[in-house]
Parts: C-alpha cells; sequence; structure tokens
C-alpha cells in the first residue's frame, strides 16, 4: 500500500529556532500533500495544501511566513516552523494524495510529528 | 455549529460488543473518510465513501446521501480497536473533519 513517511517524529527546540518537518511519499507520486496540525485532545485542523511546483493554499489564520510550507517534487513536502514560540508546541502530520485538492483520491498519512518548543 | 458533528464524543464498550460511532455533516460533500487514530498519533485512512456501504473485515461503514449522515461499526469489538475515529468530508474542495470519537475497549 501507499506509504507516507515523516520526519523527525518529535523533536525539541528553544524559542526562536526553525524547525523543519519533511513529508515524503515513499511508493507514489503525491499530486497534493496537507498539512495538519492538532492540539491535544482535539481534531485535526488543516493548516495548508501544498501541490506539487506551485505555492501552497493557506487556511485563514495560518501565518504563511510564519510556516513555510515549499513541496520540490511529487515526493517530498517540508514545513518550516520558523521563530518558534512554545505556543507552537503541537502534533504536526502530513497526507499525500494522488489526486488534487479536493479530489476523490485516497488520503495516506504520516505518523506525525511532535514539537516542543522550549 | 460544525459542519460536521460526531456523537458520542467518548464511547466505552466490552469486548465482543457491536459499536456504532455516527457522522452528520451539513455541507455537500463529493466523498467521505473515516479515519483511525491510534494513542501514538499515526492516522490511518479506514474507508472512503460516497454511496452505499463498504466493508472490509469487521469494519462496516455507510453513508446516506440524502440525510447527510454516515455510520461506522465494529462487529466483535476487540481492545486493539480503542483509538480515535475521525470523519471528514469533502466539500467545496476541502476537507472538513469532525472532532472524533474516543473509542475504548475494555477485556
Amino acid at each position: 500500500g501507499a506509504v507516507v513517511s515523516q520526519h523527525p517524529s518529535w523533536v525539541i527546540c528553544k524559542s526562536g529556532t526553525s524547525v523543519k518537518i519533511e513529508c515524503r511519499s515513499l511508493d507514489f507520486q503525491a499530486t497534493t500533500m496537507f498539512w495538519y496540525r492538532q492540539f491535544p485532545k482535539q481534531s485535526l485542523m488543516l493548516m495548508a495544501t501544498s501541490n506539487e511546483g506551485s505555492k501552497a493554499t493557506y487556511e485563514q489564520g495560518v501565518e504563511k511566513d510564519k510556516f513555510l510550507i515549499n513541496h520540490a517534487s511529487l515526493t517530498l513536502s517540508t514545513l518550516t516552523v520558523t521563530s518558534a514560540h512554545p505556543e507552537d508546541s503541537s502534533f504536526y502530520i502530513c497526507s499525500a494524495s494522488m489526486g488534487g485538492q479536493g479530489a476523490n483520491s485516497p488520503l495516506h498519512f504520516g505518523n506525525g510529528t511532535r514539537l516542543t518548543v522550549t | 455549529k460544525n459542519e460536521v458533528e460526531q456523537s458520542p464524543q467518548n464511547l466505552t464498550a466490552q469486548e465482543g460488543e457491536f459499536i456504532t460511532i455516527n457522522c452528520s455533516y451539513s455541507v455537500g460533500i463529493s466523498a467521505l473518510h473515516w479515519l483511525q487514530q491510534h494513542p501514538g498519533g499515526g492516522i490511518v485512512s479506514l474507508f472512503m465513501l460516497s454511496s452505499g456501504k463498504k466493508k472490509h473485515g469487521r469494519l462496516i461503514a455507510t453513508i446516506n446521501i440524502q440525510e447527510k449522515h454516515s455510520s461506522l461499526h465494529i462487529t466483535a469489538s476487540h481492545p486493539r480497536d480503542s483509538a480515535v475515529y475521525i470523519c471528514a468530508v469533502i466539500g467545496a474542495q476541502k476537507l472538513v473533519f469532525g472532532q472524533g470519537t474516543r473509542l475504548t475497549i475494555n477485556p
């Protein structure tokens, strides 16, 4: 089956530093990748949608300059949390789809990255 | 009111019981996903459906487009089914998630 690898699985960083999270589709080409954020005991919140080779589409309230998304190839998307603050501490998870945004394609999720900012 | 509502929010049952989780939505959709999230955080897609019924092992998912309602059933539940189950709909070109149902199956 389709596999999505997300790295790192957890990271602790100091306030003010930047953290990069990678999401790779290992055995398929992902036309679209989605980035989500999840606070404890809450559901997933879509942050942004990225299509290979174009700028990401950010959801309302998500700062594009703070959460930089790059989707340089059909198998790799990265999320960089810039100038991290403790309130950015959260669980970040990606998913990849072979279809475009909103397409009726199965979703394949990474295992998530738990970010703690001290 | 959320566009996607799940019920119940929490469910505890004994091993072997038949489980039903419900999802109602208020927007027009092209498809609905049922997802399973384990305590470690990883998410698995269980079903994607746009009409009728799908079955995979002990899991059954149904959807009624006219009533804007979907159900996820688990037969012969087992402690390893303990997880958060999330309903997500594709409407207006984007995914909208329910708040999740936390299921605990006791041995």
